[in-house]
């Protein structure tokens, strides 16, 4: 089955810089690529997500980016915001066959 | 409000217990799905359920019965649990249970086993 690795588990950055988040699948099937936002004390919720017809997503700050042959892809935020904070949890799929594996998830904080 | 709704918050129950959590959608999906949340595994899938019917369990003690009377109540039943399974148990649903469907999910229970 499907195998999803995230890293950094952590990461700190200064308000206004740029964060990267990554991930990496095992099954060259999988096809969509979802990003979940967990704010403290709060639900999962849907940020942007992709599907491997496309390399690159927007939406507004945030952006996801899918390298098929290499099998990874990840989550740019830029302009950093305090908001931002948050633990991010990527996550793959053979859409139409399987539930959805997670990662392991990324512990946010961005420093004011 | 996501439309999931989840009952109790928060729960302490004995090992010798024996409780229910529930998980309501108001949302027309067809598949909900039980998580466990906790420090060592962020995001343990447990039990997919599409169309009323368990189509996912993934290696669940049986301390856990999952019931779907109805594709918008999925309850967790539980008895006899160990203090390793406190943890935040997360409800969700979607259109459809296969991938490449958004994943609502409910506030959570705070269970805590003692």
């Amino acid at each position: 089955g499907e195998n999803v690795e995230q890293h950094p588990s952590t990461l700190s950055v200064q308000e206004g810089d740029s964060a990267v988040i990554k991930c990496t699948y095992s099954d060259s099937a999988s096809n969509y690529f979802p990003w979940y936002k967990q704010e403290l004390g709060k639900r999962p919720q849907l940020i942007i997500d992709i599907r491997s017809n496309v390399g690159e997503k927007k939406d507004q700050r945030i952006a996801v980016t899918l390298n098929k042959t290499a099998k990874h892809f990840s989550l740019h935020i830029t302009e950093t915001q305090p908001e931002d904070s948050a633990v991010y949890f990527c996550a793959a799929t053979v859409s139409g066959n399987t539930p959805l594996v997670f990662g392991k998830g990324t512990r946010l904080s961005v420093i004011a | 409000e996501t439309g999931v709704t989840q009952t109790p918050r928060h729960l302490v129950m004995g090992m010798t217990n024996k409780k229910s959590l529930k998980c309501e959608q108001h949302l027309g999906h067809n598949a909900m799905y039980w998580y466990k949340q906790s420090a060592k595994k962020p995001l343990e899938l447990m039990f997919v359920y599409s169309l009323e019917e368990r189509v996912e369990n993934n290696s669940v003690p049986s301390r856990f019965s999952p019931e779907c009377p109805n594709s918008s109540h999925l309850f967790l039943h539980l008895h006899t649990l160990q203090p390793e399974d406190s943890a935040l148990y997360l409800c969700a649903s979607s259109q459809a249970f296969t991938g490449g469907n958004e994943q609502y999910f409910g506030p959570g229970t705070r269970l805590t086993v003692t």
